[in-house]
């Protein structure tokens, strides 16, 4: 069974340019949430969908950053424009159940703005 | 506001224990579970603790006491191949949102 897998692995862009990050997670798992480590930092929750509807965005930093789930599969996060504080890694996790205590990791995006 | 606290770093010998706390204040509390972290690698779960008391998993322990808003990992028998970041995280209430702390890096030594 493939396991939730992120692309790309690294992006490396330009202040004031726009990144699209994508997430494929477990097939069949109804929940997938996206969160960001900055260097040394916590994993921090940015937001999670169940099937195509958002359930808690509240960790979402600013409007510059848009997550997508069309269709309850794949995801995206769309970053525009990019700020240099934006430069973290950004992983994906999936559950197949909300109550689910254990949640599939992506290896994550490094994404570097400069 | 919601943190989890654990130190940034610890360093073993092979063969050794090792224990890394974690203590939490959050607005809920649904569990707290300990993830292993290889550079480069994806988060990987390792155990879960909603009750208070031991878990163990193999070379793996965990224990949470709940009214202290403590929980520790613990690891046994320490291999080099346990380097890595730990992190604590607490599910909160809404059973929806985990919170995760910044990490411990386990430095393993021959």
């Amino acid at each position: 069974e493939a396991g939730v897998t992120q692309f790309p692995s690294h992006s490396v862009i330009e202040k004031g340019q726009t990144v699209t990050l994508r997430c494929d997670p477990i097939s069949g798992h109804d929940n997938l949430y996206w969160y960001r480590r900055v260097m040394g930092k916590e994993i921090k929750f940015l937001l999670h969908f169940v099937k195509e509807s958002k359930q808690d965005e509240s960790g979402m930093p600013n409007n510059r950053f848009l997550a997508e789930r069309t269709g309850g599969t794949y995801s995206t996060l769309k970053v525009q424009p990019a700020e240099l504080e934006d430069s973290g890694v950004y992983f994906c996790a999936s559950s197949q159940y909300t109550g689910n205590t254990e949640a599939f990791f992506g290896q994550g995006t490094r994404l570097t703005v400069v | 506001g919601q943190s989890l606290e654990q130190p940034s770093e610890v360093t073993a010998v092979e063969g050794a224990i090792v224990q890394i706390n974690c203590t939490y204040q959050t607005s809920g509390f649904y569990g707290l579970s300990w993830y292993q972290q290889h550079d480069g690698g994806a988060p990987t779960f390792l155990s879960y603790n909603a009750l208070d008391g031991l878990e163990e998993t193999g070379r793996f322990s965990s224990f949470l006491s709940r009214s202290d808003s403590y929980g520790y990992l613990l690891l046994q028998e320490l291999q080099m191949k346990d380097s890595a970041s730990y992190f604590c995280a607490v599910r909160d209430t809404g059973g929806f949102k985990t919170i995760f702390g910044a990490g411990t890096r386990l430095f393993v030594k021959a």
